[in-house]
């Protein structure tokens, strides 16, 4: 079992540029989420899903989209990017919605937009 | 909206003492608390999960305590080792949403010198 997957691991945008993020994950959850993490700012929340085909914005949502075609997929995309975005990407997964259980999280993307 | 403070950006400790995190929120009591332990450059890893119905859990030489009257729950490693150095998170859920949404603290990191 891989758990959480996310490519690519680096990535350096010039402004005005787009790209997407990659979460896969191979255990089955339902719920998906994208958080970024910046320094003292703790994990902030931008989108999540409950399931295939749902998504649904988070705390800092702006400038960001999300698909889940897929139930194992969960992608995020920035269609132009803003230096302000420049942060380190975490997608997590679960198994259950009430809070109970664990996030499982991969290995980060760190984004870099000049 | 909730917020969550953890105790001091860093703590430093000398091997085999107790390290204390703490974790204090404002606004509603959570159903459930989480801690989660992350590595530098690594995405976080789930450690213990306590409900607001206990005072109390342990996993070996861990040890979490939840206070719903004071809203604050702590966070022990008895026998500290230089392996339990990392950044700790604490995080709680949001009742009743069943998204398993989760809010992050900024961390606490915390530093076990030989």
């Amino acid at each position: 079992n891989a758990g959480v997957t996310q490519t690519p691991k680096f990535r350096v945008l010039k402004t005005g540029q787009s790209m997407t993020l990659l979460c896969a994950q191979d255990m089955n959850h339902e719920y998906m989420y994208w958080y970024r993490q910046d320094p003292g700012m703790g994990l902030r929340l931008i989108h999540y899903s409950v399931g295939e085909g749902t998504t649904a914005k988070g705390e800092v949502p702006d400038g960001y989209n999300v698909s889940r075609l897929k139930k194992q997929n969960f992608l995020l995309g920035l269609e132009s990017a803003a230096p302000s975005q420049t942060s380190v990407y975490f997608c997590a997964s679960s198994w259950g919605g009430t809070g109970n259980g664990e996030l499982f999280f991969g290995e980060g993307s760190r984004l870099t937009v000049l | 909206s909730q917020k969550i403070e953890q105790n001091s950006e860093a703590l430093n400790i000398q091997e085999g003492k107790t390290a204390t995190l703490t974790c204090n929120y404002t606004n509603y009591s959570p159903a459930y608390l989480q801690w989660y332990r992350q590595d530098p450059g690594r995405g976080p890893v789930f450690l213990l999960l306590i409900r607001e119905n206990e005072k109390e859990k342990r996993k070996e030489r861990l040890k979490v305590t939840f206070d719903t009257t004071l809203k604050q729950s702590l966070f022990h490693i008895t026998a500290s080792q230089p392996a339990d150095s990392a950044t700790y998170l604490c995080a709680l859920d949001i009742p009743q949403s069943n998204t398993g949404k989760l809010i992050f603290g900024q961390g606490t990191t915390l530093q076990v010198k030989p």
